[in-house]
C-alpha cells in the first residue's frame, strides 16, 4: 500500500546533540509537511515543501531545519535539541497544493531529550 | 490568526449509540475548509471527513456526518452506530481558502473518544 513512513518511531537524543528524523512516501505527492505535537496539544505546522520549494512557518525556531533531496524523502534536522523540543513529530503529504487537498500522515516519531 | 477550539477533552459512548463531538473556530475569512481527523492509539492520523465553507450542505461519509453552522462558526462531528474501532483521538482542523502557499492546517487540541462495549 502507498504510505507515509517515518523512521524511527522512537528517538532518544541528548540535550544539544543534533538529531535527524526521516520521512518517506510512496504516494508520489508533491507536498510534504512537518508538524510538531507536544503532549496534550494540537499538532503545529513547522514547515512544508512544495516540490523543492521550502516554506517555513514564521514562528518555527531556527533550530529546526529541513531537507528534501528528492520527491520521496524529507528530513527534519534539529541542530541543538532542548528539553522543550521533546514531542511527537508528524510528517504528512498531500498530492498537490490546493485548499481541499487532504493531508496523509505518517505514524510519527516520538522524540525524547535526555 | 485562526483558532480552533475543541471543548471536550474526553468523550465516551456505548457501542452502537450515537455521539457528537464539538468544534468551534474563529476566523475572519469567508473561504475556508474544515476537516475532522482521527488518530487511533499508536497509529497514524487519517482523514474522516471534510467540509467546504461555501457549501451549505453538510458533508456525510457513511456513519460520519457533520453539522456545519457557518454563522455560529461551529463544526460538530456526529458518529452514528459507534463501533469499537472508532476509539481514537479526534482532531478538528481548519485550512484557509486563500492562495496557494497557505498550506497550514490549524488543529484543535483534540477529543479522546472511548467506546464502551
Amino acid at each position: 500500500d502507498a504510505m507515509v513512513i517515518q523512521n524511527p518511531r522512537y528517538q532518544v537524543t541528548q540535550f544539544g546533540k543534533p538529531v535527524t528524523l526521516s520521512c518517506s512516501q510512496t504516494l508520489n505527492h508533491n507536498v510534504m509537511y512537518w508538524y510538531q505535537q507536544k503532549s496534550s496539544q494540537a499538532p503545529k505546522l513547522l514547515f512544508h515543501y512544495y516540490d523543492k520549494d521550502f516554506n517555513n512557518e514564521a514562528d518555527t525556531p531556527d533550530n529546526f531545519q529541513s531537507r528534501r533531496p528528492n520527491t520521496s524523502f524529507c528530513f527534519l534536522d534539529i541542530r541543538s535539541p532542548g528539553l522543550g523540543d521533546a514531542a511527537m513529530y508528524l510528517c504528512a503529504t498531500s498530492r498537490d497544493r490546493g485548499r481541499s487537498q487532504p493531508q496523509h500522515f505518517g505514524d510519527g516519531t516520538r522524540l525524547s531529550i535526555l | 490568526a485562526q483558532t480552533v477550539t475543541q471543548s471536550q477533552p474526553e468523550m465516551s459512548v456505548q457501542e452502537a449509540e450515537t455521539v457528537t463531538l464539538s468544534c468551534t473556530y474563529d476566523t475572519s475569512e469567508s473561504d475556508y475548509y474544515l476537516f475532522w481527523y482521527k488518530q487511533p492509539p499508536s497509529r497514524q492520523m487519517i482523514l474522516v471527513i471534510r467540509q467546504e465553507a461555501y457549501k451549505q450542505q453538510n458533508a456525510t461519509e457513511n456513519r460520519f456526518s457533520v453539522n456545519f453552522q457557518k454563522a455560529a462558526k461551529s463544526f460538530s462531528l456526529k458518529i452514528s452506530d459507534s463501533q469499537l474501532g472508532d476509539a481514537a483521538m479526534y482532531f478538528c482542523a481548519y485550512r484557509s481558502g486563500g492562495n496557494f502557499g497557505n498550506e497550514k492546517l490549524t488543529f484543535g487540541t483534540g477529543t479522546r473518544l472511548t467506546i464502551i462495549p
